[in-house]
């Protein structure tokens, strides 16, 4: 059975503070590694897709990066808005046809102070 | 462009009646995802329409769930009967693209449901 497994589960920072959150995962044929935000009351939002080892994303205070067991997401100087929480997910071979059939991770809450 | 929107947002009833969620993906979006966090769980797949056929049920937890989606547009969730363990937020997505090296999908807000 595919597993992902995030953490920390909560991370307080300070404003530009940098961190990185981990996602680690055993699963039987991965297809790709999805990073998404959720904010309070709001269904996730998409961020980053992964497909091979060694591929990075950023987008404006985001990096993701992914290995053949885990994957990281830096956060560089991070700001009060970028508090919410940060879900991991995989896509794999036990999809079959269904590509959006995702297993998620439980999250990490962030939380950056001012 | 509207983005996946459901409704209600959040429904409280009692244990054995019925509920109906409703999702409307984004228009031209062939692909419908139903999702569901329970408390302190993470979020899990449910099913998976393309067009107004089931792709994948394997994650329907029993029979007391029954999902459809008429002409391919929007879709519903009936519970009946509604037990305490189905309280948790639902959650539907949609995505246009099908096949390998896709996969983005796009959220509501989820249906909060509530069973008492």
């Amino acid at each position: 059975e595919d597993q992902v497994t995030q953490s920390p589960e909560a991370l307080r920072l300070q404003e530009g503070e940098s961190s990185s959150l981990n996602c680690s995962y055993t699963v039987s044929g991965l297809r790709g590694l999805f990073w998404y935000r959720q904010d309070p009351g709001k269904g996730p939002e998409f961020l980053f897709t992964l497909y091979s080892a060694g591929e990075e994303k950023e987008k404006e205070r985001l990096k993701a990066t992914l290995t053949k067991k885990e994957s990281f997401l830096h956060i560089t100087a991070p700001k009060p808005e970028d508090s919410a929480t940060y879900l991991c997910a995989v896509q794999t071979n036990a999809g079959g046809t269904s590509y959006g059939k995702l297993t998620f991770g439980q999250g990490t809450i962030l939380t950056v102070h001012p | 462009e509207a983005g996946v929107t459901q409704f209600p947002s959040h429904s409280v009833i009692e244990k054995g009646q019925t509920v109906t969620l409703r999702c409307d993906p984004i228009s031209g979006h062939d692909n419908l995802y139903w999702y569901r966090r329970v408390m302190g769980k993470e979020i899990k797949f449910l099913l998976h329409f393309v067009k107004e056929s089931k792709q994948d049920e394997s994650g329907m937890p029993n029979n007391r769930f029954l999902a459809e989606r008429t002409g391919g547009t929007y879709s519903t969730l009936k519970v009946q009967p509604a037990e305490l363990e189905d309280s948790g937020v639902y959650f539907c997505a949609s995505s246009f693209r099908q096949g390998p090296y896709t996969g983005e999908l796009f959220f509501g807000e989820g249906s909060r449901l509530t069973v008492l």
